[in-house]
C-alpha cells in the first residue's frame, strides 16, 4: 500500500520560500509510469493544482503559479519536494502531495496534507 | 486553460435520496474526468475516473456519466457517510489539471 507524507515548516514568513518535501512509502518512487504532484487548498476553498514531476525530472506548472514554483524529486531518498517562492498571505493552504499514473491521470494516492501558514 | 464548474454549489438532501450532481468543462476534454469525495480535516478520496470507472473499493451507489463537456456523479441512494463535499477533475491536458470548484452535500 503506497502511502505519502508531508512534511516541512507549518509557518513561513512572507516573501520567503516555502519548502515542502513529500515521502512516499510503500513502493519505489521510480517504479511505473507515475506522476508526483502537489495540489493545495485554502481554508473553506477549493483544491489547486500546482505542479507535477515525473522521476526522469520532467515537470509541469500551473501558469498562475509557474514563476514561483520549483518541484524536484529525489529517487534516492523516495522524495520529491516544492519549493514556492515570494509567498504571501494568499499561499496560506493545506498542501498536498499526491500519485497520478501516467501522463494524463487522476490521483489515487494522497498525503493527509500539512497546513503552511505565511504569516510574520 | 480548461475551466470547470460544478452545480449546485450546495445541495441538501436527506438519507436515501438519489443525488446527481453536475460538472461543465470549458470546452471537450473526451471522458478524461474524475470525482472526488473530500470530508472536513481529510484529503480527497478518488471516486470515479474516465468519467465512468468506478475505483475499486468505492460502493456501487456512486457512479459517473458523460462525455465531452457535460459530466454527472450520481449518488443512487445517499448514505450517512456520503455527507461531504464533491469535486469533479479534468485530465485532458497533459500539461495543467484543474478540479471543479465543488459541490457541498449536506444533510437537509
Amino acid at each position: 500500500q503506497v502511502q505519502l507524507q508531508e512534511s516541512g515548516p507549518g509557518l513561513v514568513k512572507p516573501s520567503q520560500t516555502l519548502s515542502l518535501t513529500c515521502t512516499v512509502s510503500g513502493g519505489s518512487i521510480s517504479s511505473g509510469s507515475y506522476y508526483w504532484s502537489w495540489i493545495r487548498q485554502p481554508a473553506g476553498k477549493g483544491l489547486e493544482w500546482i505542479g507535477r514531476i515525473y522521476t526522469s525530472g520532467s515537470t509541469n506548472y500551473n501558469p498562475s503559479l509557474k514563476s514561483r514554483v520549483t518541484i524536484s524529486v529525489d529517487t534516492s531518498k523516495n522524495q520529491f519536494s516544492l519549493k514556492l517562492s515570494s509567498v504571501t498571505a494568499a499561499d496560506t493552504a493545506v498542501y498536498y502531495c499526491a500519485r497520478s499514473e501516467g501522463p494524463s491521470g487522476y490521483y489515487d494516492y494522497w498525503g493527509q496534507g500539512t497546513l503552511v501558514t505565511v504569516s510574520s | 486553460d480548461i475551466q470547470m464548474t460544478q452545480s449546485p454549489s450546495t445541495l441538501s438532501a436527506s438519507v436515501g435520496d438519489r443525488v446527481t450532481i453536475t460538472c461543465r468543462a470549458s470546452q471537450s476534454i473526451s471522458s478524461w474526468l474524475a470525482w472526488y469525495q473530500q470530508k472536513p480535516g481529510k484529503a480527497p478520496k478518488l471516486l470515479i475516473y474516465k468519467a465512468s470507472s468506478l475505483e475499486s473499493g468505492v460502493p456501487s451507489r456512486f457512479s459517473g456519466s458523460g462525455s465531452g463537456t457535460e459530466f454527472t456523479l450520481t449518488i443512487s441512494s445517499l448514505q450517512p457517510d456520503d455527507f461531504a463535499t464533491y469535486y469533479c477533475q479534468q485530465y485532458n491536458s497533459y500539461s495543467v489539471f484543474t478540479f471543479g470548484p465543488g459541490t457541498k452535500v449536506d444533510i437537509k
